[in-house]
């Protein structure tokens, strides 16, 4: 089945700076690739999704971005703000209708 | 439309105890999942269907049980409540527009204690 990793597991950085997080899968066939985010007390809700057939899509201040021939795909959120704050998670599925999620990545942007 | 509901919110179980989490959709979603949300272990399957009358097992089935008689509700059972089992679960479900995953709806989640 499908493995996915997460790194890091925690990303601590100001205000207006970037945050970057990176995922790496294992399964060639997954075709799938969401971000979710996750508030404190909240459910997981869906920020941004690529399909395999694109190399990079963005909306506003977060931006995914895919390398096939690696297998990673990563999040970039530009000029953080403190409401950015959150539990990330990737999540990476082939031939499976239900997706493998990364362990999630804590941001805490501070003001 | 209510999108994906659970009930109870919270509950408090003693060890032996059985009980039923409860999960409905209502946008004619195929395939409907059960997790469990632990600190640092991320979301973990627990048991999923593809469709009424269809179900399979996760990553960590032990101790729980699924039907689905219907394509709205996707009921989970805690057999006999263990300490290992208090953990926050949340159901999802998604709609396939072909092969492959696709975006997963949340319910708000349970949390649930076992002493």
């Amino acid at each position: 089945g499908e493995n996915v990793e997460q790194h890091p597991s925690t990303l601590s950085v100001q205000e207006g700076d970037s945050a970057v997080i990176k995922c790496t899968y294992s399964d060639s066939a997954s075709n799938y690739f969401p971000w979710y985010k996750q508030e404190l007390g909240k459910r997981p809700q869906l920020i941004i999704d690529i399909r395999s057939n694109v190399g990079e899509k963005k909306d506003q201040r977060i931006a995914v971005t895919l390398n096939k021939t690696a297998k990673h795909f990563s999040l970039h959120i530009t000029e953080t703000q403190p409401e950015d704050s959150a539990v990330y998670f990737c999540a990476g599925g082939g031939g499976s209708y239900i997706p493998t999620f990364g362990r999630g990545t804590s941001l805490i942007v501070h003001p | 439309n209510a999108g994906v509901t659970q009930t109870p919110k919270f509950q408090v179980l003693k060890t032996g105890q059985s009980m039923t989490l409860q999960c409905a959709q209502d946008m004619n979603h195929e395939y409907m999942s059960w997790y469990r949300q632990d600190p640092g272990m991320g979301l973990r399957l627990i048991h999923y269907s593809v469709g009424a009358g269809i179900t399979d097992q996760g990553e960590v089935p032990n101790g729980y049980n699924v039907s689905r008689s219907t394509t709205e509700d996707f009921p989970l059972r805690l057999l006999s409540a263990a300490p290992s089992q208090t953990s926050v679960y949340f159901c999802a479900s998604s709609y396939s527009q072909g092969a492959g995953t696709d975006t997963q709806y949340f319910g708000p989640g349970t949390r649930l204690t076992v002493l």
